[in-house]
């Protein structure tokens, strides 16, 4: 079975800081791996995902992650963050054709 | 943009009560996920669909929950009765038909807020 360890609960940073914030997965066979995001009452949003290839993923808004397969890591980091990225944040694996098992979610909050 | 439709948002519902979410996915999307995510967590999953069919209820406490997409389309969550523990925001996401070696992305609804007094 998979899992998922987001390390850090939350995340304070000042605007225009760089941020990373953590995760760790477990699983015995090959995943996908995602980072979404989500604001206060709605639903989640992709900011980015590895699939293969390039270990380097770029999404939206700036944010990036290294997937490291002897690490099993997924770090998301942006080299510097706004207001607006004020969220929760949340890392996720599936094999194909399965459902998204989510960490318990990184609160990320920055301030000016 | 083709959204995942979800109604209501908000529903306030007593205990032993009866209710019901609704979901539409987008269109062409033939995967439909029900998760539920409590308050500082992360989503969990309940039901998976694949067209009209279960694919993975293994989470469902199939005692008070049940689900159904009876035409492939469009989906309905229902707990009956409700109880206190099922305060949570409830999910729904699709995807695309999953290929084999690939990731299908899902897309997530806006969610209802569930408050059971």
């Amino acid at each position: 079975a998979q899992s998922v360890t987001q390390l850090d609960s939350q995340v304070p940073v000042f605007e225009e800081a760089p941020v990373e914030l953590r995760c760790n997965y477990s699983s015995s066979v090959s995943v996908y791996l995602f980072w979404y995001v989500q604001y206060p009452n709605q639903g989640l949003q992709l900011l980015l995902k590895y699939l293969s290839g390039s270990t380097l993923v770029k999404g939206i808004n700036g944010f990036e992650a290294e997937f490291n397969k002897s690490q099993t890591s997924f770090h998301l980091r942006k080299p510097s963050v706004h207001i607006s990225d004020t969220a929760e944040y949340f890392c996720a694996v599936k094999k194909a054709g399965t459902a998204l098992i989510f960490g318990k979610g990184t609160t990320l909050s920055v301030s000016s | 943009e083709a959204e995942v439709a979800q109604s209501p948002r908000y529903k306030i519902t007593e205990k032993s009560q009866a209710v019901a979410f609704w979901c539409d996915p987008i269109s062409g999307h033939a995967t439909l996920y029900w998760y539920r995510q409590i308050l500082g967590q992360g989503p969990e999953l309940l039901v998976q669909f694949q067209d009209e069919s279960v694919v993975d209820d293994s989470q469902l406490p199939k005692d008070r929950f049940s689900a159904e997409r009876l035409k492939g389309v469009d989906s309905t969550l229902k707990i009956q009765p409700a109880e206190l523990g099922d305060s949570a925001m409830y999910l729904c996401a699709s995807s695309l038909r999953p290929s084999s070696g690939t990731g299908r992305e899902q897309y997530f609804g806006p969610g209802t807020r569930l408050t059971v007094t």
